[in-house]
């Protein structure tokens, strides 16, 4: 799987759009961009995910570059309930199980 | 309702005392993976399987065995615990090669604590 390299921690007022940024410049044309989050010790719960166009579903919007080096998720009206660790994969190509990095940890506040 | 299930939740034990953290999944997937996440680590990928009789070294196997003699079932076995396998433990199931593009399954996770 390419590596993917996320910042360690944003924040976000609540009811904004969070932004949520990731670089997998070494991804591969077979492989897919999913996000996953884990809200406090929970197992991580899939949110979405894309190959080139841009996605969407009743969660988040998912935005991949058209060289398809980085994404960048979207939440379009954080609440408090977003606030979780966000993890970027890239995955596909003969591997099929998710392996995580690090995530980003989002906290929406007030 | 579709669901992956570990058990127990918590486990305090002593330090080589043998135990099993059992995971089942009840929607006929292929694959499933076992997880650690420590503080500062993230989470860290220990064994997976891609059916049943055949499983394969993740990142941090050292330590642990499993095994997939069915397909539902897919525990996590510690011979001889030690302190460093103190952590939450994450069993994971999806469908399978056919069926990559969908989304993996996590269980509540196991809380252990070796003393």
């Amino acid at each position: 799987d390419a590596k993917t390299t996320q910042p360690p921690s944003m924040d976000c007022a609540e009811g904004r759009a969070a932004n949520l940024p990731c670089n997998h410049s070494t991804i591969s044309g077979n492989e897919y961009v999913y996000w996953y989050r884990q809200i406090h010790s929970q197992g991580p719960q899939y949110i979405i995910h894309g190959l080139k166009n841009n996605e969407t579903n009743e969660m988040a919007s998912l935005i991949i570059t058209e060289d398809r080096k980085s994404s960048t998720l979207i939440l379009p009206h954080a609440t408090l309930r977003d606030t979780a660790v966000y993890y970027c994969i890239a995955m596909g190509g003969g591997s099929y199980i998710p392996t995580f990095g690090r995530g980003t940890s989002l906290i929406v506040h007030p | 309702e579709a669901q992956v299930t570990q058990n127990p939740r918590y486990l305090i034990t002593v330090t080589g005392k043998k135990l099993t953290v059992t995971c089942s999944q009840n929607m006929n997937h292929e694959y499933m993976s076992w997880y650690r996440q420590d503080p500062g680590l993230g989470l860290r990928q220990i064994y997976y399987s891609m059916n049943v009789e055949v499983t394969d070294k993740g990142d941090v196997p050292e330590g642990y065995k499993v095994s997939r003699k069915e397909k539902r079932n897919f525990p996590l076995i510690l011979e001889s615990p030690s302190p460093n396998q103190t952590s939450l433990y994450f069993c994971a199931s999806l469908p399978g090669r056919g069926d990559y593009l969908t989304e993996a399954f996590f269980g509540q996770g196991t809380r252990l604590t070796v003393v």
